[in-house]
């Protein structure tokens, strides 16, 4: 199975500082996009990068993908108890049709 | 526009029913999606469709069937329920394919099998 698998499972932090999550895969991909779920609720696309593409921002968040270590990571600058959730990356296996989502990342920002 | 609805929210079922789940989308995406997600885990693709009247297997899709008769919705059915198909179900859809666009989801609807 392609299934990438996200880093670390459960992250703690302060509000204010920064939150690396971090995604890995196991075969050749076009694109990878990460996912917010809200305790409870459906996923909320945040972001995609293509499998060209090294770096891509888009307001706190700031991706990274490098795919000679089949690796993302997902920034999040200057946390907010707002951004409490799980964050997913989804990748597809060179098939444009459907993804496969890692096991996600547990964010708690405390106020 | 509602976006993705998902009907029911909540179910409980007993051994061996069988149930069906309606997806509707209003945005005209060709591409919907059915997953499963189990406590503490990703979501797994069930089963999902190209375009109205076709359907594909994903993942796990052993144990469930699909409908795509109108663009706009997408069904799965539970056959004959099993403990094991306890979990929370997500529909998604997206314009084209999803590797290049958002998918955007429903809100789930929370099954317990008992």
């Amino acid at each position: 199975s392609q299934q990438g698998e996200e880093d670390p499972q459960a992250l703690s932090i302060q509000e204010g500082e920064n939150a690396t999550m971090n995604c890995s895969y196991k075969t050749s991909i076009n694109n990878l996009q990460w996912y917010r779920q809200n305790s409870g609720r459906g996923l909320v696309h945040l972001i995609l990068i293509r499998s060209n593409e090294r770096e891509k921002h888009s307001g706190r968040l700031r991706v990274t993908l490098d795919t000679s270590k089949k690796s993302s990571s997902l920034l999040i600058t200057a946390s907010r108890a707002a951004d409490t959730a799980s964050y997913f990356c989804a990748t597809d296996e060179s098939n444009f049709n459907k993804f496969y989502f890692g096991s996600g990342t547990k964010l708690n920002v405390k106020p | 526009n509602a976006g993705v609805t998902q009907t029911p929210k909540f179910r409980v079922l007993k051994t061996g029913q069988s149930m069906t789940l309606l997806c509707a989308q209003d945005m005209n995406h060709e591409y919907m999606y059915w997953y499963r997600q189990d406590p503490g885990m990703g979501l797994r693709l069930i089963h999902y469709s190209v375009g109205e009247g076709t359907t594909a297997k994903g993942e796990v899709p052993d144990g469930y069937n699909v409908s795509r008769l109108k663009k706009q919705n997408f069904l799965l059915g539970l056959e004959s329920a099993a403990p094991s198909q306890t979990s929370v179900y997500f529909c998604a859809s997206s314009y084209k394919r999803v590797s290049e666009h958002t998918q955007y989801f429903g809100p789930g609807t929370r099954l317990t099998v008992l």
